[in-house]
This record gives C-alpha cells, sequence and structure tokens, in this order.
C-alpha cells in the first residue's frame, strides 16, 4: 500500500492550462480503470472532480479532464480559474478492497 | 440531499479505544459501499476502511490493520469504526464517505465534514 506519487506542486496562470500526474504500480492505477480525483479547498472537505479515470461528475466543468496511460493517470485543467487554487488527489482501487490516495498537489494560479 | 454526519471523536490517551460512528441520510444506503478517509493536521488523505453494500467485503489500510474495525448497520443507516490501541499517529480528521458502488470501489462521491480525533496523552 505505497501511497501514489503526485508531484508536490504546481501553477498556472489565469487561462493555462496544468496538467497533474499520478503514478502507481499494475497493481493500481495500471491495473484497473477505478481513478479517481479530488479537489479540496482549505478546511474543506474534498470534492469529487473526475471518476472511472476520465468520467465527470454532474456539475464539474469540462475543463477538467482526466486520463490513463500505462501506470499513470493525469488531470488536465484548463482555462484556468483563480477558484482552481486548491489541494488536489489522486486515488486508485488497487485489489483485495484496497484503496491508495496520492501524496496531493497544491495548485497555485499565479 | 445526502448527508453524512460524523460523530465519536475527541481526546483520547494512547493506547485506549474509541468508536466513530456516521449517520448517513438523503439517499438508500444499503445500495452503496462506505468508507473511512482521514487526514493529519497539515497532511494528506489517507483511506482508512472500506465496506461493501453487504458487508461482504472489508479492506483496511496496513497502518490499522488489526486495530480498527469497521461495520455498518443497513437499518439504522450507519456506519462505525471502531479504533483500538490507539496511537499518536491515529491523530486526524476522519471522514465518513460514500462510493459510487455498491461492491466494487469506484469513486468517493460524497463525504461528511468529519469528526477529529487527537490522541495524547
Amino acid at each position: 500500500q505505497s501511497a501514489l506519487t503526485q508531484p508536490r506542486s504546481v501553477s498556472g496562470s489565469p487561462g493555462q492550462s496544468v496538467t497533474i500526474s499520478c503514478t502507481g504500480t499494475s497493481s493500481d492505477v495500471g491495473g484497473y480503470n477505478y481513478v479517481s480525483w479530488y479537489q479540496q479547498h482549505p478546511g474543506k472537505a474534498p470534492k469529487l472532480m473526475i471518476y472511472d479515470v476520465s468520467k465527470r461528475p454532474s456539475g464539474v466543468p469540462d475543463r477538467f479532464s482526466g486520463s490513463k496511460s500505462g501506470n499513470t493517470a493525469s488531470l488536465t485543467i484548463s482555462g484556468l480559474q483563480a477558484e482552481d487554487e486548491a489541494d488536489y488527489y489522486c486515488c486508485s482501487y488497487a485489489g483485495s478492497y484496497d484503496v491508495v490516495f496520492g501524496g496531493g498537489t497544491k495548485l497555485t494560479v499565479l | 440531499e445526502v448527508q453524512l454526519v460524523e460523530s465519536g471523536g475527541g481526546l483520547v490517551q494512547p493506547g485506549r479505544s474509541l468508536r466513530l460512528s456516521c449517520a448517513a441520510s438523503g439517499f438508500t444506503f444499503d445500495d452503496y459501499a462506505m468508507h473511512w478517509v482521514r487526514q493529519a493536521p497539515g497532511k494528506g488523505l489517507e483511506w482508512v476502511s472500506g465496506i461493501s453494500w453487504n458487508s461482504g467485503s472489508i479492506g483496511y489500510a496496513d497502518s490499522v490493520k488489526g486495530r480498527f474495525t469497521i461495520s455498518r448497520d443497513n437499518a439504522k443507516n450507519s456506519l462505525y469504526l471502531q479504533m483500538n490501541s490507539l496511537r499518536a499517529e491515529d491523530t486526524a480528521l476522519y471522514y465518513c464517505a460514500k462510493d459510487l458502488g455498491s461492491t466494487t470501489v469506484r469513486a468517493i462521491d460524497y463525504w461528511g465534514q468529519g469528526t477529529l480525533v487527537t490522541v495524547s496523552s
């Protein structure tokens, strides 16, 4: 149960695009299409942004998109807005009713 | 409206026990898997435990295996976490969370506001 690897921080200017990577193994990210992404603002509960690798819950802007290649999943945020500044976490099913989160990435909108 | 309300947190001495509860409403509780996820102060999210709709599948993080027990009472729309042999490193905000799926773990679509557990002498 090793945590998935995410960059500690990423940044971008309003209107730009940023991509956050999430690297696991063939036992988690690479083995299942159950990768999800969460946004967390300070003092708030996390919010689901992407599930099943690339699906968006209703209400989540289409500026948010997810993908996966091999053992690495990615979250791309296009048309950055000030309110996107938050912490982002990836998460994957790891088999045998086991779940693993990434360490989190702090997104700064410059 | 989905609501998840945690209770049972507090200050506890190392080695002691605590039982967290989560009251669920606004959805058909026994149709979905449920989880406990924790977040230590200033740290990231850590999955603690999950349970399928009928308690047939249960999982634990290595860090709590053998010390924590998850359970649910579908008749009471409630989720529980029995925490024994508590350690300082268990100090965290504990979230009750609902899964998108019933048996397979897919993603967490709803979170409670959390209950704070502090383990200290």
